[in-house]
Formats: structure tokens, sequence, C-alpha cells
């Protein structure tokens, strides 16, 4: 079955800088791509999303890459500020899977101010 | 709009009680419904879905058990709950196989 990892599993960075978080996939079916945000104690939500047909999404200060060759997928925050801080957990869908969605270990991500 | 609920909130247990936990989903039809658990600073276990009434796919042996007797109504049941149950519950649901899956406010179960 499908199995992803994430890296780094802790990330600090000062306010403003970029932060980059990275997936692999092993399933070369997989086809659907998101990326969850889970503040302190809250429910995780979907921030940005990728499908295997583009290789690059943004939205404003976020954006996604994707290398189906390679199967990984990253996470780029630019300008990060103080409330970007959350865990960020990717996942990966395919359709041979039964359609599942499995996460990985999440990156617990501080921005100092 | 959609929304989904989860109760109880919280939830104490002693060590060997039964549990159920519901999920409902409005405003939709036909989801794909999920439990995940959630162990404290960790990531998201899958442990059932359901693509339908009375389809339930386990991901995970365990003492846990989950049933849909209702189109939109998830339960996550145990008989017997042990000290590894403990954790945070999330159910989610989705439209469609790839589509965001919207989650829950979750119950976070303490087993003692």
């Amino acid at each position: 079955g499908e199995n992803v990892e994430q890296h780094p599993s802790t990330l600090s960075v000062q306010e403003g800088d970029s932060a980059v978080i990275k997936c692999t996939y092993s399933d070369s079916a997989s086809n659907y791509f998101p990326w969850y945000k889970q503040e302190l104690g809250k429910r995780p939500q979907l921030i940005i999303d990728i499908r295997s047909n583009v290789g690059e999404k943004k939205d404003q200060r976020i954006a996604v890459t994707l290398n189906k060759t390679a199967k990984h997928f990253s996470l780029h925050i630019t300008e990060t500020q103080p409330e970007d801080s959350a865990v960020y957990f990717c996942a990966a869908l395919s359709p041979t899977g039964g359609f599942k969605t499995i996460f990985g270990a999440g990156t617990r991500l501080f921005v100092k101010a | 709009s959609q929304t989904i609920h989860q109760w109880p909130a919280t939830l104490v247990q002693p060590v060997g009680s039964p549990l159920s936990l519901e999920c409902t989903v409005e405003g939709t039809s036909n989801p794909n419904l999920y439990w995940y658990r959630q162990a404290a600073g960790r990531g998201l276990q899958l442990l059932f879905y359901s693509v339908g009434i009375g389809q339930i796919s386990s991901e995970v042996p365990q003492n846990l058990s989950a049933s849909r007797p209702q189109d939109r109504q998830f339960i996550l049941s145990s008989k017997k709950l042990l000290l590894s149950d403990s954790g945070f519950y999330l159910c989610a649901w989705s439209v469609a196989e790839n589509n965001e899956q919207f989650f829950g406010p979750g119950t976070r179960l303490t087993v003692l």
C-alpha cells in the first residue's frame, strides 16, 4: 500500500523567512496530494492541494510542487508569520489503494517573531 | 452548507469499559466517511473508512470497530478499552474519493 514520508519533523524559522516541507510517496498511482494545517487542539484543515496532472500550484504565500518521476512533493511557505506556526501534514491518495488518504507524520513549524 | 459533528468532545473512561463515539454529517448525501486516531504529538492514523451504508473497511487490527447505520452517521465502538486507545479521534468526510477531506472537531479520549 501507499506510504508517505515527511521531513523534517520539526522546523523553526525566523519571521519573514521561507519554510519548506518535503514528502515522498511510494505508490506511483497516487494522483491527489493535499496539505493540511493543524493548530494546537484543533482539527486539520486543507490549505492547498495538487493533482498529478500539474507540477506546481500557488496560493498567495503558499505553494506546492510535485515531481511525479521522483515521487516527491513539497510545501513552500514564503514570508512566514507567527500565525503560520502549526503542524503541517502532507498526504497522498491512490485510486488503487481503496481511495483512502495516507498522511505523513507531520511537521511542527515554529515561526519566531 | 455542510457540517460535521462529533460527540462527545472529551471523554475519560476506565480500562475495560465500552466506547461509543458518534459522527454525523449534514448537508451532503452519500459521503465517504473516515475515522482517524491521533496520539499526542503524532500523525493521523486511519482506522476505518466507509464508502456507503454498511460498508466498512478496517485499516488496523485492533479492539475497535465501526458501523454506518445511516448514510450520514458513522460510529466508532469498542467493547473493552485499552490504555493505548487514548488519543484524539477525528471523523472526516469527503464527497468523492479525490476531494478534500473535512474533519470534525474531534473527541479527546483518555483511558485510565
